[in-house]
């Protein structure tokens, strides 16, 4: 059980360029997320997704976009990278629970990118 | 107003002090509480969470919530080096939806 990873960990692209981040899970959750982490902005929601097939915008969505194709796969694309993106990228999943205070998150390891 | 608000820190304490980390929420309709744990290049792990008021207890680590002021704190009683990391706080949006809002982080450095 690897519960959330990420690739790649690690990424460097110039302005203009695109790339895909693959998250995957194997706990059969529902819900997949995936964040930004920023020096003091703290972990912000770009998109989620409630099911395969289906996905929805968080607070900063622009200049990305996401795939659910698969329930254990949640994408992450950048079609034209710019500087204001480089950040770290945390993918988590949670599972629905119709007992809420039984709700968590798991986060994945992250993907640190750098746009140049 | 951001949902959740978090002094950033950073904050430094020897080993065995007591620690208390804080944060405030916004909306009252917030019931649902978390605290997740973030070590140096590591990815959020849930630490505790509690549900609508008063305190909830695990080893070392106490959660409250005062919904009168809208603070919740976290307690970490006889600290330890290990317990050196980001303490992240956060709520879940009223209705469910498994959408969470996240503080920005209280980075903790207890030296031995």
């Amino acid at each position: 059980n690897a519960g959330v990873t990420q690739t790649p960990k690690f990424r460097v692209l110039k302005t203009g360029q695109s790339m895909t981040l693959l998250c995957a899970q194997d706990m059969n959750h529902e819900y997949m997320y995936w964040y930004r982490q920023d020096p003091g902005m703290g972990l912000r929601l770009i998109h989620y997704s409630v099911g395969e097939g289906t996905t929805a915008k968080g607070e900063v969505p622009d200049g990305y976009n996401v795939s659910r194709l698969k329930k254990q796969n949640f994408l992450l694309g950048l079609e034209s990278a710019a500087p204001s993106q480089t950040s770290v990228y945390f993918c988590a999943s949670s599972s629905l629970q119709r007992v809420i205070s039984t709700d968590t998150q798991y986060f994945g390891p992250g993907t640190r990118l750098t746009v140049l | 107003q951001k949902e959740v608000e978090q002094d950033p820190g950073p904050l430094s304490v020897p080993e065995g002090a007591i620690v208390s980390l804080n944060c405030t929420y916004s909306n009252s309709a917030f019931q649902y509480f978390m605290w997740y744990r973030q070590y140096s290049r590591k990815g959020p792990e849930l630490l505790m969470y509690t549900y609508s008021s008063g305190n909830k207890e695990d080893g070392r680590f106490t959660a409250q919530v005062d919904k009168s002021s809208k603070y919740i704190s976290l307690f970490i009683r006889d600290s330890q080096p290990s317990d050196s990391a980001t303490y992240l706080c956060a709520t879940q949006r009223p209705g469910g939806g498994n959408q969470f809002y996240f503080g920005t982080g209280t980075s903790l450095t207890v030296i031995p």
